[in-house]
């Protein structure tokens, strides 16, 4: 099976920055996602990595080392609207996205 | 717009009882997928399907049966073999094996026993 580990629970203040580690041991690997998931509702797409490094898009940046089997997903500038869970998912040989639990971040004013 | 659409949003089994959850999407995709979510948990694959009229037993496929008949329907039945039924169920879609966006997911049936 696959297994794929990131912290259950984060609280961070509006404005401030917030790192989401990820780490993972699959069998094969073919890309990472991280997903924004709010209380109820669908989970929606945040970033890819496929090679090395790190990705940057407006307030989120995610990174990859596949040497290490570890990815974090950082959060600027936090706002209160980010306060949701953040999915960790890995496409290993299978083709079929695997996920983390989940780590809730709550944002406090 | 394109997606997936759900229903119902809350939905209330009896024991005993199978219910059928609905997916439909509009984006073309090949493959559907049927997740369940609970707390603390990641999500857990039940079913997928590759291509119409062919699916495949996902990680927890006990007590579920789906069916593939149309490329844009991925119905999920929950049968009375599911002892402990009550959750989130996700479903999902994707355009192939592999693409850079995974996948794109419908917003959810939540499924109580009562």
């Amino acid at each position: 099976g696959q297994n794929i580990d990131q912290p259950t629970e984060m609280t961070a203040t509006e404005g401030a920055i917030v790192q989401i580690n990820c780490t993972y041991q699959t069998s094969g690997f073919n890309g990472l996602f991280w997903y924004q998931q709010h209380a109820g509702e669908a989970p929606t797409f945040l970033s890819y990595n496929v090679l090395d490094g790190l990705e940057e898009k407006g307030r989120f940046s995610s990174f990859l080392s596949r040497s290490k089997g570890y990815s974090y997903l950082l959060l600027k500038e936090l706002q209160m609207k980010d306060s949701a869970s953040y999915l960790c998912a890995v496409l290993p040989n299978d083709y079929k996205l695997s996920f983390g639990a989940g780590t809730t971040v709550t944002v406090r004013a | 717009d394109g997606g997936i659409t759900q229903s119902p949003k809350y939905l209330f089994r009896k024991e005993g009882q199978n219910v059928t959850l609905s997916c439909e999407q509009n984006l073309n995709h090949d493959a559907m997928y049927w997740y369940r979510q609970d707390p603390g948990q990641g999500l857990r694959l039940i079913y997928y399907s590759q291509i119409v009229n062919d699916f495949q037993k996902g990680d927890i496929a006990e007590g579920y049966s789906v069916s593939r008949e149309k490329k844009e329907s991925f119905p999920l039945t929950v049968t009375s073999a599911q002892k402990n039924p009550t959750a989130f169920y996700l479903c999902a879609s994707s355009i192939g094996r592999t693409n850079n966006y995974g996948y794109t997911f419908g917003s959810g049936t939540r499924l109580t026993v009562v």
